[in-house]
């Protein structure tokens, strides 16, 4: 099974900051990387597909870049409604695996 | 758009099975689009894939599930399942169905979940 490893596990930041989350595949998966937003009880949310397609109705805010075994996901001025948890996942094949997930706190 | 919706009991015995189901409305379950899923989430951690099925009954799961789950289709009444044996307390979980649209794609429709615990 492909591991996906996401740092930080957990980050605070302030209104306005920019963002990086990191997400490291165990074998390289070309660009099959997805990016997803969860708030609490709720399911979760795709934002970035394919490494840094930006999905239909995500705010232009969200990045997402990387390839072979390297991704980040950027949000570029943090908005109070970003702050939730992310997940990488990687859908080269499955077993379709997520990183254990970064929490995103407001300092 | 399509809306998927979870449902089956809240609780489960240990040892007895699990079995949920997800109902499709604003497409076909024998749309040839999609992929339908079964994902979980222990309360407070991640996500883990259980497995897929596609309207021809291919279906594949989880290496650490797959003894145990059989996801299938049911044209009639536009749903899929999943049906899980022997639950545990590790089995205790909120299930989301949700959709995919093959290898290199996200899950792009999810349902709300639904919560199971594994309790005598």
């Amino acid at each position: 099974d492909i591991q996906m490893t996401q740092s930080p596990s957990s980050l605070s930041a302030s209104e306005g900051d920019r963002v990086t989350i990191t997400c490291r595949a165990s074998q390289s998966i070309s660009t099959h990387v997805n990016w997803y937003q969860q708030k609490r009880g709720k399911a979760p949310k795709v934002l970035i597909y394919a490494a840094s397609g930006l999905q239909s109705g995500v705010p232009s805010r969200f990045s997402g870049s990387g390839s072979g075994t390297y991704f980040t996901l950027s949000i570029s001025s943090l908005q109070p409604e970003d702050f939730a948890t992310y997940y990488c996942q990687q859908s080269f094949n499955s077993p379709y695996t997520f990183g254990q997930g970064t929490k995103l706190e407001i300092k | 758009q399509v809306q998927l919706q979870e449902s089956g009991p809240g609780v489960v015995k240990p040892s007895q099975t699990l079995s949920l189901t997800c109902t499709v409305s604003g497409d076909s379950i024998v749309s040839d689009i999609y992929y339908w899923s079964w994902l979980r989430q222990p309360a407070g951690k991640g996500l883990e894939w259980i497995g897929r099925v596609y309207t021809s009954g291919d279906t594949k799961y989880a290496s650490s599930l797959k003894n145990r789950v059989t996801i299938s289709v049911d044209t009639a009444r536009n749903q899929f399942s999943l049906k899980m044996t022997s639950v545990t307390a590790a089995d205790a979980a909120v299930y989301f169905c949700a959709t995919f649209r093959g290898s290199g794609s996200p899950f792009d429709n999810w349902g709300q979940g639904t919560a199971v615990t594994v309790s005598s």
